[in-house]
């Protein structure tokens, strides 16, 4: 079996500030997502890749950049955090007749 | 567009009782649905899989009925144990966008002993 890191588990950052989340996965797959949960609101698309270098954007892709440079790895960049935002993002990826696996999340609070 | 609708944001249970989650979905063509389940501090994992093939999935006493007539895709479960309670994601699979999934809002579900 493989697993999904995401690094780091609890993010505190100030308003303006610019953060980056990561995320790895040591299935070989060639698809990555990045969703943000919100409670109530269940899970949003914001970027999604489906193979080095790709980045594709999804719904909510407006205050993010991506990067994809290894195949392993694909990393998420708030580019202003707002201030009181509260979310968690959670990364996932996906073989090509497989499941879709996540991550356990990055938990992002922006005082 | 492709889009899932779940009602129920809360429910709660005590063990042994029957558990049933609404589902609605939105989509054009033959769609591939799913349950995911998130317990805390986990990221969603994939409770069951249903196709056009073949209607119905069922995994660990769940199980779930895709009916194209009433676009409805309902969880179900006999009898809850408090290791159930969990949120619970009604999930609509794309061929477009990189097949990435769209989800519900989802429903928390609580069993009390």
């Amino acid at each position: 079996g493989g697993i999904i890191t995401q690094t780091p588990k609890f993010l505190i950052g100030q308003e303006g500030q610019k953060l980056t989340l990561k995320c790895q996965q040591n299935f070989n797959h060639d698809t990555m997502y990045w969703y943000r949960q919100d409670s109530g609101k269940g899970l949003r698309l914001i970027y999604y890749s489906i193979t080095e270098n790709d980045l594709q954007k999804g719904d909510l892709s407006e205050g993010y950049d991506a990067s994809r440079e290894k195949k392993s790895s694909f990393s998420l960049t708030v580019t202003s955090a707002q201030k009181n935002e509260m979310a968690v993002f959670l990364c996932a990826s996906r073989g090509s007749n497989t499941e879709v696996f996540f991550g356990k999340g990055t938990r992002l609070t922006v005082v | 567009g492709n889009s899932v609708t779940q009602m129920q944001g809360q429910v709660t249970l005590s063990e042994e009782e029957f558990l049933f989650i609404n589902c609605t979905y939105s989509t054009t063509g033959y769609p591939t649905l799913f349950w995911y389940v998130q317990y805390p501090g986990e990221g969603p994992q994939l409770l069951l899989k249903v196709t056009t093939a073949n209607n119905k999935g069922s995994s660990r006493g769940f199980e779930a009925t895709y009916d194209k007539g009433t676009t409805s895709f309902h969880l179900q479960k006999a009898s809850v144990q408090e290791s159930d309670s969990a949120v619970y994601y009604c999930v609509l699979g794309s061929y477009q966008g990189g097949r990435a999934l769209i989800f519900g809002t989802g429903t928390t579900v609580s069993v009390s002993p």
